[in-house]
Order: C-alpha cells, then sequence, then structure tokens
C-alpha cells in the first residue's frame, strides 16, 4: 500500500536559517511520482514540485531545493536561508503511475520566525 | 491557461441544515476532479473524486455526496450538516492520462457548522 510520513509535525527556525523538511514514502510500484505543495496561510495548495521515480537528479529552484533518494525512500526539501513568507504547511505527495489519486504527507508546519 | 474556482469561500450554516459548495474549472477538458476536507490543524482527507461526467468514487462514508453534472463542474452537498462537517473544502483538478499528473487547487470554501 502507498503511504507518505512526514515525521515532522512542526518546524520554528529563526529567519536566514536553512531548513530541511523530511519526506518518506512507501509503495511497491516502480512507476510513481512524487510531489511537494505549499499551503501558506490562506489555505490554498500550491504546487512546487513533481519528480518521477526515474528521475533522482536533484533540484534547485532559487532558495528551494529536493533530494530524491530512492535508496532510503525519501525525497526531502530544503529552504536555504529562509524568510518569514516561507511559513506555510507544507506537503508531500505520492501517486503511482496509473492511479487516479494522490497520497498525501499528514503536513509539516514551518514557521520563520523574524 | 487552466483556473479553478470554488465557492462561496466561507459559510456559516446551522446543524441540520443543506449544503452545496461549487467547484468549476476552465482551460481544460475531461479533468480528474477532487474535494479534500482539511479539519483545523489536520492534513486532507480526500472524500470524492471523478473520472467523468457521473462518474463519482466515495472515499469515506458519512454524509456528503459528491456531483458531477458538466465535465467541468464538481459538486459537494450534504441533507443535512453535522459539526463534525466543519472545515477547510478544498477541489482539486488533475489532467487524466497525459502523465502529468499534479493536482492544481482551488481556493477553498471554510466551512463552519453552529
Amino acid at each position: 500500500a502507498q503511504k507518505v510520513t512526514q515525521a515532522q509535525t512542526e518546524i520554528s527556525v529563526v529567519e536566514k536559517e536553512d531548513v530541511t523538511l523530511d519526506c518518506v514514502y512507501e509503495t511497491r510500484d516502480t512507476t510513481y511520482y512524487l510531489f511537494w505543495y505549499k499551503q501558506p496561510p490562506s489555505g490554498e495548495l500550491v504546487f512546487l514540485i513533481r519528480r518521477n521515480s526515474f528521475d533522482e537528479q536533484n533540484e534547485i529552484s532559487g532558495r528551494y531545493s529536493w533530494n530524491f533518494q530512492k535508496s532510503t525512500s525519501s525525497f526531502n526539501f530544503t529552504i536555504t536561508a529562509s524568510q518569514v513568507v516561507d511559513s506555510a504547511v507544507y506537503f508531500c505527495a505520492l501517486i503511482e503511475g496509473g492511479a487516479q489519486k494522490l497520497v498525501f504527507g499528514q503536513g509539516t508546519r514551518l514557521t520563520i520566525n523574524p | 491557461s487552466q483556473t479553478i474556482h470554488q465557492w462561496p469561500a466561507t459559510l456559516v450554516q446551522p446543524v441540520g441544515s443543506p449544503l452545496s459548495l461549487e467547484c468549476t474549472v476552465e482551460g481544460t477538458s475531461n479533468p480528474n476532479l477532487y474535494w479534500y476536507r482539511q479539519a483545523a490543524g489536520r492534513g486532507l482527507q480526500l472524500l470524492f473524486y471523478s473520472v467523468g461526467i457521473g462518474q463519482i468514487s466515495s472515499e469515506v462514508p458519512q454524509n456528503l455526496s459528491a456531483s458531477r453534472p458538466q465535465d467541468r463542474q464538481f459538486i459537494l452537498s450534504s441533507k443535512k450538516l453535522l459539526l463534525s462537517d466543519s472545515g477547510f473544502y478544498l477541489c482539486a483538478w488533475m489532467r487524466a492520462g497525459t502523465g502529468l499528473n499534479e493536482q492544481y487547487f482551488g481556493p477553498g470554501t471554510r466551512l463552519t457548522v453552529t
């Protein structure tokens, strides 16, 4: 069965610190996709990134970077030089190839203090 | 470009009253559509999804129902609301059958049952 675990319920750091959000997944399928979403206080979920199971290259987008490691079934998200605007709940999600539904982790609430 | 609309944005309803939340998508055809609920401080719970007009899959047995009367319209309903129905309701869409399977979310409806 599919499962996504975000063990960190809440993280609080001071602005400009680097922070890593952990995501561990379980799936029996060899074809799957992983996602990260951001939910700011307004509530709408914002899509950040998609990664497929055949592409383990790390990705960097500005201050955001993602580390995908199939050996540990992890897809971690790092924010470098965090800013107050990064405060949000972040969700990791998984979908198996051909499936219709995403499986979400429980989310990590990130608070960046000025 | 594609956009997804939800209304109303907020709603306060008494226990036992009916409910109708609407979601529409523009700029795409034959999308998969999803209803999620998020209780305060909690993760996302998938309620219903639809892969086509009139096709509804229910994930959680409860007093809610969903309908898809048109290709890009998804409605969440209840005949009699319970206190436990309070929460943040999110609609999402996903392209079907293309491998581009990230979901895009609407702005949400915050429902308070009193």
